[in-house]
């Protein structure tokens, strides 16, 4: 069984801010996916990035980076320089595949401009 | 355009009443699946297929049927709803791969009076 927790509901920061958010995984699986989806307010879900369990190399893409470490079962994600377009829902979703991919119940962002 | 579309966007509807969520996808995936968004409860999954004429159970499939008699197509129908699945519901569909992220339908907001 699998279980994911994204503590943060909501977070709100001001333009320009950095800001992390948190994620983490129970798993029993040895081979696993880790995915980051946002949702902004017009309601439609984007994929931003996923990472192998195999693969502990951490990523930046331009303001976006992420955080994978096995060892904590975390799969955190870092805006810098947030920007009001940031504003949205983000979901992180571990899962074995397509058909067994758990959503957490997301983090609410707001960036006050 | 490379997408997943859904119809009807919007639907109000009375307790009973059989209606049909349609889904179709472009992307020639082999994975189609269905998800209902609450709010506290994220995204989570009513029915999957991996191909053809092979469908399966998800996390929540009572009251829910579905088909997939073309790849392209994967409604979601509703025999006799009732209240409790006034929800917000995405289709999405993936290439075959554990790894491959889904591509979702911009959702559905069903509300069964």
């Amino acid at each position: 069984a699998q279980k994911v927790t994204q503590a943060q509901t909501e977070i709100s920061v001001v333009e320009k801010e950095d800001v992390t958010l948190d994620c983490v995984y129970e798993t029993r699986d040895t081979t696993y996916y880790l995915f980051w989806y946002k949702q902004p307010p017009s309601g439609e879900l984007v994929f931003l990035i996923r990472r192998n369990s195999f693969d502990e190399q951490n990523e930046i893409s331009g303001r976006y980076s992420w955080n994978f470490q096995k060892s904590t079962s975390s799969f955190n994600f870092t805006i810098t320089a947030s920007q009001v377009v940031d504003s949205a829902v983000y979901f992180c979703a571990p899962g074995t595949g397509a058909n067994n991919l758990f959503f957490g119940t997301g983090t609410r962002l707001t960036v006050i401009p | 355009e490379a997408q997943v579309t859904q119809n009807p966007r919007y639907l109000i509807t009375v307790t009973g009443k059989k209606l049909t969520v349609t889904c179709s996808q472009n992307m020639n995936h082999e994975y189609m699946s269905w998800y209902r968004q609450d709010p506290g409860l994220g995204l989570r999954q009513i029915y999957y297929s991996m191909n053809v004429e092979v469908t399966d159970k998800g996390d929540v499939p009572e009251g829910y049927k579905v088909s997939r008699k073309e790849k392209r197509n994967f409604p979601l129908i509703l025999e006799s709803p009732s209240p409790n699945q006034t929800s917000l519901y995405f289709c999405a569909s993936s290439s075959q791969g554990n790894n491959q992220p889904q591509h979702f339908g911009d959702g559905t907001r069903l509300s069964i009076l």
